[in-house]
């Protein structure tokens, strides 16, 4: 596509229910970032993918959250049993390839855990 | 210490004139560096990027490397009300796969 798409925009959620971010990156891509974005702060890292691997999962921030790319395009992220801390922007970024290319963001999934 | 560090401002200057933003790092195997803006509601967007020390100069950004210093800074010539927005500087850390952000300063331009 021509840009980083993510969807949805909005989600409104219950507390201890999961929910499901997706990202479509910039086609020919083949790195993918997620981001966790709080009011008034720079994004913060999540987890990153080159194509379908996954080389660094540190910044996720419980075994709550996960992240999928099976099939080395489209993303998912995971919220297992969702917390009131885990409303925030949620961003998708991707990039040409690994290693300090430039990342292009998406408009971002806001998330709001009631 | 934060990996990455800027003043969160606001920082408020009059059209016309340079904004100078600035940004400290502390991972020194860090290679490459990025500033984006950040208008309120929207996503992150490149603005420069930096990956060897000196000046860098597109159009009327000019970013400034210093590896040394561990510094990195953004300059606005001529500024316009719609330079208005959050500047984000971004570093790439931990072997290069991951940029960590700062809080971001707040530019306000003033007619």
């Amino acid at each position: 596509g021509a840009g980083v798409s993510q969807s949805p925009r909005y989600k409104v959620t219950k507390r201890g229910q999961d929910v499901t971010l997706r990202c479509d990156p910039i086609s020919s891509h083949a790195t993918l970032y997620w981001y966790q974005q709080a009011l008034g702060q720079g994004p913060e890292f999540l987890t990153y993918f080159n194509y379908e691997a996954q080389p660094d999962k540190s910044g996720l921030p419980s075994d709550r959250f996960s992240a999928e790319r099976p099939e080395g395009s489209i993303s998912t992220l995971t919220i297992q049993r969702t917390e009131q801390r885990d409303s925030a922007m949620y961003r998708c970024a991707s990039s040409s390839r690994q290693g300090g290319e430039t990342q292009y963001f998406g408009p971002g999934t806001r998330l709001l855990v009631l | 210490q934060k990996e990455v560090e800027q003043n969160s401002g606001p920082l408020s200057v009059p059209e016309g004139a340079i904004a100078s933003l600035n940004c400290t790092y502390s991972d020194r195997g860090s290679q490459s560096f990025f500033w984006y803006r950040q208008y309120s509601g929207k996503s992150p967007e490149l603005i420069m990027s930096i990956y060897s020390n000196g000046d860098k100069e597109d159009g009327r950004f000019t970013a400034q490397l210093n590896k040394a210093s561990q510094y990195v800074s953004l300059l606005i010539r001529d500024s316009q009300p719609s330079d208005s927005a959050t500047y984000l500087c971004a570093v790439n850390t931990g072997g290069g796969n991951k940029l960590t952000f700062g809080t971001g300063t707040q530019l306000k331009v003033e007619l």
